[in-house]
């Protein structure tokens, strides 16, 4: 099996601030990585696929980068609505526990 | 456009069994791994099950086996996940899943 491991596991940020999550795999998932937004009583958001593809319709200030094992999604000027938690995905496997992002 | 329709939730007491089926179309179904994922209330996201193309390979989480069983059937472009011996803790939000594409969900509750 595949480990996911994200971190931090929150995250306390203002807003304008640039943000970074970590997501590491046990082992190389190539590019099978996928990064997914969600807020309290919704449905989870995809967000970026393919490890750096931005999903139609999400803005450009989230951005997902990495190869192999390691692989980070960067919200590089954080607004309002985005105070929200973060999983990363493997394709079809596992999941990392959650990144909560607050705010500071 | 990559479609995934859930369906079969409901409630169903502990210990009992269900069948949540989904129908997918939009891309060549034998060609993917197929998935079920979960997300109990208030949890984080959790995979239950995957699926290879051919149906040759499954795994699942700790959790579930030996009680959950994932199938497919090609001629119907339809993914199955069999549920016996269900536990409250199975209480959750069922999600189909090719990659990143998800359906839109369905609830099971488990409870007396």
């Amino acid at each position: 099996d595949i480990q996911m491991t994200q971190s931090p596991s929150t995250l306390s940020a203002s807003v304008g601030d640039r943000v970074t999550i970590t997501c590491r795999a046990s082992q190389s998932v190539s590019s099978w990585l996928a990064w997914y937004q969600q807020k309290p009583g919704q449905a989870p958001k995809l967000l970026i696929y393919d490890v750096s593809s931005l999903e139609s319709g999400v803005p450009s200030r989230f951005s997902g980068s990495g190869s192999g094992t390691e692989f980070t999604l960067t919200i590089s000027s954080l607004q309002p609505d985005d105070f929200a938690t973060y999983y990363c995905q493997q394709y079809n496997g596992y999941f990392g526990q959650g990144t909560k992002l607050e705010i500071k | 456009e990559v479609q995934l329709v859930e369906s079969g939730g409901g409630l169903v007491p502990p210990g009992g069994s269900l069948r949540l089926s989904c129908a997918a179309s939009g891309f060549t179904f034998s060609s993917h791994w197929m998935s079920w994922v979960r997300q109990a209330p208030g949890k984080g996201l959790e995979w239950v099950a995957n699926i290879k193309q051919d149906g040759s390979e499954k795994y699942y989480v700790d959790s579930v086996k030996g009680r959950f069983t994932i199938s497919r059937d090609s001629a119907k472009n339809s993914l199955y996940l069999q549920m016996n011996s269900l536990r409250a803790e199975d209480t959750a939000v069922y999600y189909c899943a090719r990659d990143q594409y998800w359906g839109q969900g369905t609830l099971v509750t488990v409870s007396s």
